[in-house]
């Protein structure tokens, strides 16, 4: 089976514009969670997408918004970009089977720099 | 929100060597993984372990849910074991994982 994938893998952008990430998560899985790492503040939490809906989201500006197909692939974008949105960005999938079984398997990430 | 701390920030080990890395967690998880973070970025899955004992080859974990806390055992360590391991929990039912700051291993040869 395979894992979770996103794209691009890298990625260069300057200050004030936009940027779309993609995740495709495992075959089955319909969680979908996005994470941003950055040396400061580590890996936080943006938002998580589970049958097209959005059902958790972390603190991050309203810069900062994703959306899911029918088919579990998620997008996310950031808009006006800022220097400090320079970051690795994870996404996550899961089977979301109940609460008490949710394992959560993550893609390679994208390396966004922004100029 | 749940406080998530790992100890020890950084580790220095020799080959051949066994470590311990522990995750306490402030409050009741629904699921606790820990993840090993290669060095092109991804987590890499390596225990899903809410509560209980499980090992995987060199590897073992335990997490003492009601004492809120989890280790990480990795005995006979091998240069390949470097990187950052992550503690992560999940609050509530959902799937939104807080994460620790990690432990930085090195292995030398």
């Amino acid at each position: 089976k395979a894992g979770v994938t996103q794209t691009p893998r890298y990625l260069i952008k300057t200050r004030g514009q936009q940027v779309t990430l993609s995740c495709s998560p495992i075959s089955g899985h319909r969680s979908v969670s996005w994470y941003q790492q950055t040396p400061g503040q580590g890996l936080q939490f943006l938002f998580e997408y589970f049958s097209e809906t959005q059902r958790n989201k972390g603190n991050f500006p309203g810069r900062f918004s994703g959306r899911q197909f029918s088919n579990s692939r998620s997008e996310m974008n950031v808009s006006t970009l800022e220097l400090g949105d320079s970051a690795l960005y994870l996404c996550a999938s899961s089977f979301l089977a109940g609460v008490t079984y949710n394992e959560q398997f993550f893609g390679p990430g994208t390396r966004l720099t922004v100029l | 929100g749940i406080q998530v701390e790992q100890s020890p920030p950084d580790l220095i080990l020799q080959e051949g060597a066994n470590s311990t890395l522990r995750c306490n967690f402030s409050d009741s998880v629904n699921n606790l993984q820990w993840f090993h973070q290669n060095p092109w970025g991804q987590l890499i899955n390596l225990f899903y372990i809410p509560s209980g004992t499980k090992q995987n080859g060199r590897l073992s974990a335990t997490t003492v849910a009601t004492e809120r806390y989890s280790l990480l055992y990795i005995s006979s360590s091998q240069t390949t074991d470097s990187g950052v391991y992550f503690c992560a929990v999940e609050e509530t039912s959902g799937s939104r994982l807080t994460f620790g700051e990690g432990t930085q291993l090195t292995v030398n040869p």
